[in-house]
């Protein structure tokens, strides 16, 4: 199963901008990177994916290194009701399962 | 809302009970999996449907718990002779096949007291 490293827990300030990184040293080539938020006493929420390249969408972007084996999830400017556990992991999306670790705890102060 | 729904939403059940839940998946999405979550953990894959057809079951999916998605439409997941240790949060996805797998989903989860 895809084992990834995250930080247990993150600290930012409202407004500022939040960097979420993630270690996946065994991931092979075909595998996707995703990341999923869950907030409190709610199921997890997809936030964004990608392969190689560096992905952006409405709610974040996504940098992943040139060897993939870490990847960093950016809020461009976090608000309060970004504050959730982050969730990284990785698969070929052939079975369509998602290996969740422990995640990030991100906290947001006004 | 065409979200992913669940039901009930808490369940509180005395040891050695049967509990059986509800999951109803966004309408056109064929692929629907099933998550444990306890506290402080990161949710843990338990089995997948596309369509009717149960594709893979986690070895965390004992013999007590079983899974069904008659009509590839909405899935029950049925746990019986309940134990202590199934008290946890169980959690529905669904996604599309041929579309990005990993953009799954998730309802408001069914909370598992066993007492």
């Amino acid at each position: 199963d895809a084992k990834t490293t995250q930080p247990n827990s993150m600290e930012s300030n409202e407004e500022e901008p939040v960097h979420l990184p993630c270690n996946h040293s065994t991931i092979s080539g075909t595998d996707y990177i995703h990341w999923y938020r869950q907030l409190p006493s709610q199921g997890p929420e997809y936030v964004i994916h990608g392969l190689t390249s560096n992905v952006n969408n409405r709610m974040a972007s996504l940098a992943i290194a040139e060897d993939r084996k870490s990847s960093t999830l950016i809020l461009h400017r976090a608000t309060l009701r970004d504050a959730a556990v982050y969730y990284c992991n990785y698969g070929s999306g052939n079975t369509g399962k998602l290996i969740f670790g422990q995640g990030t705890t991100l906290q947001v102060k006004p | 809302d065409t979200g992913v729904s669940q039901d009930p939403r808490h369940k509180i059940t005395k040891r050695g009970q049967n509990v059986t839940f509800r999951c109803d998946p966004i309408s056109e999405h064929n692929r629907l999996y099933w998550y444990r979550q306890t506290l402080g953990q990161g949710p843990e894959f338990l089995t997948y449907f596309q369509n009717e057809a149960q594709l893979e079951k986690s070895r965390l999916l004992s013999n007590r718990f079983s899974a069904e998605r008659p009509k590839g439409s909405f899935s029950t997941l049925e746990i019986q002779r309940t134990e202590q240790g199934d008290s946890a949060m169980y959690l529905c996805a669904s996604s599309v096949t041929g579309g990005p797998t990993y953009e799954q989903y998730f309802g408001p989860g069914t909370r598992l007291t066993v007492t």
